[in-house]
C-alpha cells in the first residue's frame, strides 16, 4: 500500500504568488516524522522542512512552511512568494518509528514557476 | 568537503549484462540507501544498510543486488534478471539512531547516476 500520496502530477504558479502542494500519509504508527525535499532538473535533492507527529506547531522554514493536519494525516507544503529558482519537483517523504532504517517518497509533484 | 558520490553521472549499457553503480560518502554515517526514479513513481527504495556487512531488501529489490564491506560504500549491481533498468538512480545515507540520529535527521543524497540499458 501507498505510503505517502502526493496527488498532484505538475502545477504551474506565477512568480510572488503562494502555492500549496499536498501530500497525504499512511501510519498506525503514533511516531513519525515528515519530510520536503527539492529536486532541480539537475537532479540533487534538497532538504527543505521537517515536520514530527508530536510538533504542536506547524513547521517554518524561510519561505517554507507546513500545513500539518494530523487527524486528516496531510503534510501540505506552502512555498509563498514563489521564485523562478523554486521551479523543481517536490517530493513529500516519511520515516516511521517502527521501521526507523526507511525513508519513504511520494510521487513528487513538478512546479512551474512562470514570469 | 564532506558529501555522497556517486559515479558515473551517466552510464550506458547492453541489454543482458551487468552494471555495478558506485556510491561513496565519507559522512561517517552507518546508513545507505539506494533509491530508483522513474517519472510519475518518485523514489522507491531498492536496497537499504544500516551497518556495514548488513542489508535489507527495500520495495523494489528484485534484479538488483548490493554489498557493504565498507561504511563509506555500498555499490548496486543492477542484473540482466531486472527487466526494466533504465532509471535514474540515487544512492542517500544518514547517520543512526546509535550516532545520534533522531526523528528530524534527514537523508543526504548524492547526485545520481542515469542508467540507459540499450
Amino acid at each position: 500500500a501507498q505510503k505517502i500520496t502526493q496527488t498532484q502530477p505538475g502545477m504551474f504558479v506565477q512568480e510572488k504568488e503562494a502555492v500549496t502542494l499536498d501530500c497525504t500519509y499512511d501510519t498506525s504508527d503514533q511516531s513519525y516524522g515528515l519530510f520536503w525535499y527539492k529536486q532541480p532538473s539537475s537532479g540533487e535533492m534538497i532538504f527543505l522542512i521537517y515536520q514530527g507527529s508530536y510538533d504542536e506547531q506547524n513547521a517554518t522554514e524561510g519561505r517554507y512552511s507546513l500545513n500539518f493536519q494530523k487527524a486528516r494525516k496531510s503534510a501540505n507544503l506552502v512555498i509563498s512568494a514563489s521564485q523562478l529558482g523554486d521551479s523543481a519537483m517536490y517530493f513529500c517523504a516519511m520515516r516511521e518509528i517502527t521501521s526507523w532504517g526507511k525513508f519513504q517518497f511520494g510521487a513528487g509533484t513538478q512546479v512551474v514557476v512562470t514570469p | 568537503d564532506g558529501g555522497i558520490t556517486q559515479s558515473p553521472k551517466y552510464l550506458f549499457r547492453k541489454e543482458g549484462q551487468n552494471v555495478t553503480l558506485s556510491c561513496e560518502q565519507n559522512l561517517n554515517h552507518d546508513a545507505m540507501y539506494w533509491y530508483r526514479q522513474d517519472p510519475g513513481q518518485g523514489l522507491r527504495l531498492i536496497y537499504y544498510s544500516q551497518i556495514v556487512n548488513d542489508f535489507q531488501k527495500g520495495d523494489i529489490a528484485e534484479g538488483y543486488s548490493v554489498s557493504r564491506e565498507k561504511k563509506e560504500s555500498f555499490p548496486l549491481t543492477v542484473t540482466s534478471a531486472q527487466k526494466n533498468p533504465t532509471a535514474f538512480y540515487l544512492c542517500a545515507s544518514s547517520p543512526s539512531r546509535g550516532q545520534g540520529a533522531r526523528m528530524n535527521t534527514e537523508a543526504f543524497f548524492g547526485q545520481g547516476t542515469r542508467l540507459t540499458v540499450v
